[in-house]
Protein backbone atom coordinates (compact mmCIF):
# COMPACT_ATOMS: atom_id res chain seq x y z
CA UNK A 1 0.00 0.00 0.00
CA UNK A 2 2.31 3.12 -0.98
CA UNK A 3 -0.24 6.34 -0.27
CA UNK A 4 1.89 8.83 -1.47
CA UNK A 5 4.63 8.28 -3.49
CA UNK A 6 7.73 11.48 -4.13
CA UNK A 7 10.56 11.49 -6.24
CA UNK A 8 13.24 12.73 -5.69
CA UNK A 9 14.25 12.50 -2.09
CA UNK A 10 16.99 14.62 -1.89
CA UNK A 11 17.82 17.24 -4.42
CA UNK A 12 20.46 19.80 -5.17
CA UNK A 13 20.22 22.35 -7.68
CA UNK A 14 22.28 25.52 -8.80
CA UNK A 15 20.57 28.80 -9.02
CA UNK A 16 18.59 29.11 -12.09
CA UNK A 17 18.64 25.75 -12.38
CA UNK A 18 15.07 24.31 -13.27
CA UNK A 19 13.34 20.45 -11.98
CA UNK A 20 10.43 19.30 -11.32
CA UNK A 21 9.26 17.44 -8.07
CA UNK A 22 6.82 14.26 -8.80
CA UNK A 23 4.09 13.24 -6.70
CA UNK A 24 2.00 10.00 -7.22
CA UNK A 25 -1.19 8.78 -4.99
CA UNK A 26 -2.60 5.34 -5.68
CA UNK A 27 -5.72 6.05 -3.27
CA UNK A 28 -8.23 7.50 -5.60
CA UNK A 29 -8.28 10.90 -4.42
CA UNK A 30 -9.68 13.63 -5.72
CA UNK A 31 -7.62 16.27 -3.56
CA UNK A 32 -3.94 17.19 -4.15
CA UNK A 33 -1.56 19.04 -2.41
CA UNK A 34 1.96 21.14 -2.54
CA UNK A 35 3.12 22.36 0.93
CA UNK A 36 6.80 23.41 1.56
CA UNK A 37 8.23 22.93 5.11
CA UNK A 38 10.60 25.75 6.90
CA UNK A 39 11.97 25.73 10.34
CA UNK A 40 9.57 27.31 12.63
CA UNK A 41 6.93 28.14 9.94
CA UNK A 42 4.93 25.22 9.83
CA UNK A 43 3.96 23.47 6.14
CA UNK A 44 2.69 26.77 3.56
CA UNK A 45 0.70 25.66 0.82
CA UNK A 46 2.24 26.31 -2.60
CA UNK A 47 -1.03 24.84 -4.91
CA UNK A 48 -3.72 22.60 -4.98
CA UNK A 49 -5.50 21.29 -7.14
CA UNK A 50 -9.27 20.02 -5.19
CA UNK A 51 -10.13 17.62 -8.28
CA UNK A 52 -8.23 16.70 -11.61
CA UNK A 53 -8.12 19.35 -14.15
CA UNK A 54 -7.88 22.39 -11.53
CA UNK A 55 -5.17 23.81 -10.12
CA UNK A 56 -5.46 26.92 -7.27
CA UNK A 57 -2.57 29.24 -6.03
CA UNK A 58 -2.18 28.38 -2.16
CA UNK A 59 -0.51 30.72 0.26
CA UNK A 60 3.62 30.98 -1.27
CA UNK A 61 2.74 30.01 -5.29
CA UNK A 62 5.33 32.95 -6.51
CA UNK A 63 8.18 30.62 -8.40
CA UNK A 64 6.53 27.37 -8.66
CA UNK A 65 4.06 26.01 -11.04
CA UNK A 66 2.36 22.81 -11.05
CA UNK A 67 0.01 20.12 -13.12
CA UNK A 68 -2.02 17.85 -12.26
CA UNK A 69 -1.44 15.57 -15.12
CA UNK A 70 -4.27 12.76 -13.82
CA UNK A 71 -6.34 11.83 -11.35
CA UNK A 72 -3.09 10.38 -9.64
CA UNK A 73 -0.07 12.60 -10.58
CA UNK A 74 0.83 15.83 -9.43
CA UNK A 75 4.09 17.71 -10.30
CA UNK A 76 5.38 20.76 -8.70
CA UNK A 77 7.94 22.76 -10.83
CA UNK A 78 11.17 25.33 -10.49
CA UNK A 79 11.21 27.24 -13.41
CA UNK A 80 14.56 28.62 -12.23
CA UNK A 81 15.53 27.81 -8.60
CA UNK A 82 16.50 30.18 -6.28
CA UNK A 83 18.41 30.03 -2.64
CA UNK A 84 15.15 30.98 -1.10
CA UNK A 85 13.28 27.92 -2.07
CA UNK A 86 15.66 25.46 0.02
CA UNK A 87 13.21 23.78 1.98
CA UNK A 88 11.37 20.41 2.16
CA UNK A 89 8.80 19.97 0.25
CA UNK A 90 6.00 17.83 0.85
CA UNK A 91 2.79 16.08 -1.24
CA UNK A 92 -0.17 15.53 -0.28
CA UNK A 93 -3.81 14.02 -1.12
CA UNK A 94 -7.16 13.98 0.40
CA UNK A 95 -10.50 12.29 -0.43
CA UNK A 96 -12.39 15.67 -1.57
CA UNK A 97 -10.81 19.16 0.32
CA UNK A 98 -9.59 18.20 4.05
CA UNK A 99 -12.54 19.43 5.79
CA UNK A 100 -12.80 17.22 7.79
CA UNK A 101 -11.50 14.38 6.31
CA UNK A 102 -7.75 13.10 6.41
CA UNK A 103 -4.70 14.36 4.32
CA UNK A 104 -2.33 11.62 3.67
CA UNK A 105 1.26 13.08 2.90
CA UNK A 106 4.34 11.60 1.16
CA UNK A 107 8.06 11.17 2.80
CA UNK A 108 9.23 14.87 1.21
CA UNK A 109 11.85 15.91 -0.85
CA UNK A 110 14.52 17.94 0.57
CA UNK A 111 15.88 20.39 -2.08
CA UNK A 112 18.95 22.84 -1.49
CA UNK A 113 19.63 25.78 -4.03
CA UNK A 114 23.41 26.81 -4.11
CA UNK B 1 -8.17 34.39 7.11
CA UNK B 2 -7.27 31.17 8.87
CA UNK B 3 -4.43 30.78 11.18
CA UNK B 4 -3.01 28.54 13.63
CA UNK B 5 -1.06 29.51 16.52
CA UNK B 6 0.87 26.85 18.79
CA UNK B 7 3.57 26.79 21.32
CA UNK B 8 7.26 27.05 20.09
CA UNK B 9 9.56 24.39 20.88
CA UNK B 10 11.48 22.23 21.73
CA UNK B 11 9.64 20.50 24.55
CA UNK B 12 12.09 18.39 26.60
CA UNK B 13 10.38 15.65 29.32
CA UNK B 14 11.66 12.89 31.15
CA UNK B 15 9.73 9.40 29.93
CA UNK B 16 6.44 9.33 31.83
CA UNK B 17 6.21 12.49 32.06
CA UNK B 18 2.80 14.53 31.11
CA UNK B 19 2.56 16.62 27.87
CA UNK B 20 0.75 19.29 27.04
CA UNK B 21 0.80 21.65 24.06
CA UNK B 22 -1.16 24.27 23.43
CA UNK B 23 -2.79 25.33 19.78
CA UNK B 24 -5.08 27.98 19.35
CA UNK B 25 -6.60 29.17 16.20
CA UNK B 26 -8.74 31.90 13.84
CA UNK B 27 -11.20 31.09 11.73
CA UNK B 28 -14.12 31.63 10.06
CA UNK B 29 -16.90 29.85 10.94
CA UNK B 30 -16.35 26.31 12.54
CA UNK B 31 -13.59 24.44 11.32
CA UNK B 32 -12.17 20.97 11.67
CA UNK B 33 -9.17 20.72 13.59
CA UNK B 34 -6.32 18.23 13.46
CA UNK B 35 -3.02 17.51 14.76
CA UNK B 36 -0.77 15.77 12.84
CA UNK B 37 2.60 14.28 14.04
CA UNK B 38 5.93 13.87 12.22
CA UNK B 39 8.74 11.46 13.26
CA UNK B 40 12.12 11.87 12.26
CA UNK B 41 12.90 11.61 8.63
CA UNK B 42 9.48 11.19 7.46
CA UNK B 43 5.82 12.77 6.34
CA UNK B 44 3.19 14.07 8.55
CA UNK B 45 0.76 11.79 9.43
CA UNK B 46 -2.85 12.33 11.21
CA UNK B 47 -3.20 11.50 15.33
CA UNK B 48 -6.07 13.14 15.98
CA UNK B 49 -9.04 14.99 14.71
CA UNK B 50 -12.16 16.79 15.75
CA UNK B 51 -14.73 17.79 13.33
CA UNK B 52 -17.38 20.41 15.83
CA UNK B 53 -17.13 21.78 19.00
CA UNK B 54 -17.02 19.86 21.97
CA UNK B 55 -15.47 16.86 20.23
CA UNK B 56 -12.75 15.27 21.88
CA UNK B 57 -10.25 13.22 19.12
CA UNK B 58 -8.04 10.84 20.96
CA UNK B 59 -5.50 8.68 19.50
CA UNK B 60 -2.67 6.62 20.85
CA UNK B 61 -2.75 7.87 24.36
CA UNK B 62 -3.24 11.23 22.95
CA UNK B 63 -6.30 13.54 23.56
CA UNK B 64 -7.36 16.56 22.23
CA UNK B 65 -10.96 18.73 22.92
CA UNK B 66 -12.39 21.17 20.73
CA UNK B 67 -13.36 24.20 22.70
CA UNK B 68 -14.84 26.72 20.69
CA UNK B 69 -15.24 28.98 23.15
CA UNK B 70 -11.51 29.84 23.71
CA UNK B 71 -11.05 28.70 20.12
CA UNK B 72 -8.31 25.85 21.14
CA UNK B 73 -7.69 22.33 20.77
CA UNK B 74 -4.62 21.73 23.77
CA UNK B 75 -2.92 18.23 22.55
CA UNK B 76 -1.95 16.48 26.04
CA UNK B 77 -1.06 12.76 26.65
CA UNK B 78 -0.45 11.46 30.68
CA UNK B 79 2.60 9.50 29.78
CA UNK B 80 4.65 10.00 27.20
CA UNK B 81 7.71 7.82 25.86
CA UNK B 82 10.72 8.40 24.18
CA UNK B 83 8.65 6.43 20.80
CA UNK B 84 6.55 9.83 20.92
CA UNK B 85 10.06 12.05 20.40
CA UNK B 86 8.37 13.87 16.93
CA UNK B 87 6.68 16.90 15.44
CA UNK B 88 4.08 17.94 16.32
CA UNK B 89 1.68 20.09 14.12
CA UNK B 90 -1.86 21.31 14.80
CA UNK B 91 -4.11 22.59 11.54
CA UNK B 92 -7.50 23.49 11.28
CA UNK B 93 -9.64 23.16 7.59
CA UNK B 94 -13.19 24.91 6.78
CA UNK B 95 -15.74 25.70 4.25
CA UNK B 96 -14.37 29.32 4.34
CA UNK B 97 -10.90 28.75 2.84
CA UNK B 98 -11.78 25.83 0.61
CA UNK B 99 -11.50 23.12 3.01
CA UNK B 100 -7.69 23.34 2.76
CA UNK B 101 -5.50 22.67 5.54
CA UNK B 102 -3.56 25.28 7.71
CA UNK B 103 -0.72 24.63 10.05
CA UNK B 104 0.68 26.20 13.01
CA UNK B 105 4.75 26.32 12.85
CA UNK B 106 5.08 23.34 14.74
CA UNK B 107 6.24 21.37 18.43
CA UNK B 108 9.03 19.64 18.37
CA UNK B 109 8.68 17.17 21.17
CA UNK B 110 11.74 15.26 23.12
CA UNK B 111 11.58 12.79 25.59
CA UNK B 112 14.46 11.28 27.71
CA UNK B 113 14.70 8.11 28.66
Amino acid sequence: NAGVTQTPKFQVLKTGQSMTLQCAQDMNHNSMYWYRQDPGMGLRLIYYSASEGTTDKGEVPNGYNVSRLNKREFSLRLESAAPSQTSVYFCASSKAGTGGTEAFFGQGTRLTVV
Amino acid sequence: GNSVTQMEGPVTLSEEAFLTINCTYTATGYPSLFWYVQYPGEGLQLLLKATKADDKGSNKGFEATYRKETTSFHLEKGSVQVSDSAVYFCALSGKAAGNKLTFGGGTRVLVKP
